[in-house]
């Protein structure tokens, strides 16, 4: 079954170390979107991609980087630059066109040590 | 900017006890409005997508409704496995990209 993968599902984050969180989909979709997630609180977009090589900002892009080198990846580093990091991290990507919806991966819980 | 308001926060029910969930939103250029359930520790898991006023779309017990201002999702007697969180999302002019609202938080007591 086709779908969104996302690694690992929690992830634990020193002082000052960056970590990356994995997005993999083999639905043949061409934008994949980032989210963060706090408790009691709605989706906010940290980075989307509409096509390969091509990337941009969301609403809280401060501290996070992305890559988009193939259509079925984008993965999200979180840097040392972040300051409060521990949230709920949501990967979803969507086929191209207006009014499309997104379909989500199960999310990645991150925490500091 | 495209806003997303969801009332109530929270909703407790019984089984059986038929209620709404509100989604007042502003938007340049609706190209859709969707819902999402989630679940503790998931994704949410795409509802329904409407694009003008005056359609709805049902599934099972949900019933989704809009107008130009806000959408309705309306639950008929409700189950305990209804209890979820459910997200309301636009969709605009800047077609890339959707605002979501901080959703509502449903239980249903059997």
């Amino acid at each position: 079954d086709g779908g969104i993968t996302q690694s690992p599902k929690y992830l634990f984050r020193k002082e000052g170390q960056n970590v990356t969180l994995s997005c993999e989909q083999n639905l043949n979709h061409d934008a994949m979107y980032w989210y963060r997630q706090d408790p009691g609180q709605g989706l906010r977009l940290i980075y989307y991609s509409q096509i390969v090589n091509d990337f941009q900002k969301g609403d809280i892009a401060e501290g996070y980087s992305v890559s988009r080198e193939k259509k079925e990846s984008f993965p999200l580093t979180v840097t040392s630059a972040q300051k409060n990091p521990t949230a709920f991290y949501l990967c979803a990507s969507t086929k191209q066109g207006a009014g499309q919806p997104q379909h989500f991966g199960d999310g990645t819980r991150l925490s500091i040590l | 900017e495209d806003q997303v308001t969801q009332s109530p926060e929270a909703l407790r029910l019984q089984e059986g006890e038929s209620s709404s969930l509100n989604c007042s939103y502003t938007v340049s250029g609706l190209r859709g409005l969707f819902w999402y359930r989630q679940d503790p520790g998931k994704g949410p898991e795409f509802l329904f997508t409407l694009y003008s006023a005056g359609e709805e779309k049902e599934k099972e017990r949900l019933k989704a409704t809009l107008t130009k201002k806000e959408s309705f999702l309306h639950i008929t007697a409700p189950k305990p496995e209804d209890s979820a969180t459910y997200l309301c999302a636009v969709m605009g002019t800047n077609a890339g990209k959707s605002t979501f609202g901080d959703g509502t938080t449903l239980t249903v007591k059997p």
